[in-house]
Formats: structure tokens, C-alpha cells, sequence
């Protein structure tokens, strides 16, 4: 079945870099594409970016300086990378697919991850 | 950059009432449109897709309707797993832009 889970670090310091990676199963991230999406602490959703699965990459202009998205298909793995991290960039961090309707069926559960000083 | 707002912020119904929410686009968005539910804790859940069409297995005391800037999602009969923030966004087109999400409280 198809399933997407997050992993990355509980806690990043100030002006660090984040990374978080995004394990897919049940699918092939040649055929889909997959999003992330963050929610800081009771606030909504935003999204941050894409991996197509020809390979190309599109990013939210809010974030497009610092932050990469990249994959290693033969893990069935995407990758976030965020780096000159601040406070407010404590969230939950969510990737999910998209269908090939360009729906977002499927969600990992999201880790959080807490910008310290 | 498109922007999508909802409102109301948050709601107060009743089980088995009726509820409506709206979203909309800063610019035509066609029915590019999706909703989804969040309970706390949980990741978000598709509910409608290009605006009217209920995902699978969704109870169709749900609906979606709109074209262009305004959309709607009603829920028939609310129930008291209902209770969730909903969130529309939208999609088939870069920026996926979501909305600032509906909380819709039980009495």
C-alpha cells in the first residue's frame, strides 16, 4: 500500500540548516510527483515546494532562496533541505503525493521539528 | 501570487445541522479546488477534488460546489466526527496555495 514517512530531527538551532527526508512506498517517484507541506504550531498549511517525477523541482516564492528539494530514486527517497532557519520555521513538516489527478491522496505523518536558540 | 481565503474562521453547529463554508480564490482558479479535513494530530484528508467530486469513501453528506473565485463546501447532518478544521487549496497549478482553514466546533 502506498505509505510516506518523514523523518529528521526533533530540534534545529537558529540560522541552521534543516533536513528532512521523505521515504515512499507503494509507489514509484518516477511515475508521481511529491509535495511538502508545512503547518507551524495551530496555524494552517503551507506549501513549500515539489518534486516532479521527471526530476525538476518548484518551489514556493516565500522560501525559494533557501530551500532545496532533491531525490535519490533508487531509495525511494525526497529530500528537504532548508537552510538560515528562524524561529517561526518550527512546524510540522508533511510530504505527500500527488495523484496523477494533481490531488494530494496521500500524507505522511508529518514530523515536528523546533528552531531553537 | 494567488491567495485563497476562508471563512468563517472557525464555526459553532450543532450534530445534524447543516454547515457551510467558503473559500475563495484572489483570482479565477477554474475548479482547480480541493477541501480537505484535519483532525488535531493528523494529516490532512482529502475530501472534494476539481471543486465537486467526493473522494473515495467520503460520506456524501459532503459537498462541493464553485467555479472560478467561489467555492463552497457543505456538510449535511454534521456529525460529531465532523468536528475538524477544513482547509481548500489549489491545485493542478503551481503555487498549490491552501486556504487559512475553517475550524468547525461541536456544540
Amino acid at each position: 500500500q502506498v505509505q510516506l514517512k518523514e523523518t529528521g530531527p526533533d530540534l534545529v538551532q537558529l540560522t541552521q540548516t534543516l533536513s528532512i527526508t521523505c521515504t515512499v512506498s507503494g509507489f514509484s517517484l518516477t511515475t508521481y510527483n511529491v509535495h511538502w507541506v508545512r503547518q507551524p504550531p495551530g496555524k494552517g498549511l503551507e506549501w513549500m515546494g515539489a518534486m516532479w517525477n521527471g526530476g525538476g523541482t518548484d518551489y514556493n516564492s516565500a522560501f525559494k532562496s533557501r530551500l532545496s528539494i532533491s531525490r535519490d530514486t533508487s531509495k525511494s527517497q525526497v529530500f528537504l533541505k532548508m537552510n538560515s532557519l528562524q524561529t517561526d520555521d518550527t512546524a510540522k513538516y508533511f510530504c505527500a503525493r500527488q495523484s496523477l489527478g494533481a490531488l494530494f491522496d496521500y500524507w505522511g505523518q508529518g514530523v515536528m521539528v523546533t528552531v531553537s536558540s | 501570487n494567488i491567495v485563497m481565503t476562508q471563512s468563517p474562521k472557525s464555526m459553532s453547529i450543532s450534530v445534524g445541522d447543516r454547515v457551510t463554508m467558503n473559500c475563495k480564490a484572489s483570482q479565477n482558479v477554474y475548479n482547480n479546488i480541493a477541501w480537505y479535513q484535519q483532525k488535531p494530530g493528523q494529516s490532512p484528508k482529502l475530501l472534494i477534488y476539481y471543486a465537486s467530486n467526493r473522494y473515495n469513501g467520503v460520506p456524501d453528506r459532503f459537498t462541493g460546489s464553485g467555479y472560478g473565485t467561489d467555492f463552497t463546501l457543505t456538510i449535511n447532518s454534521v456529525q460529531a466526527e465532523d468536528a475538524a478544521f477544513y482547509y481548500c487549496q489549489r491545485i493542478y497549478n503551481s503555487p498549490w496555495t491552501f486556504g487559512g482553514g475553517t475550524k468547525l466546533e461541536l456544540k
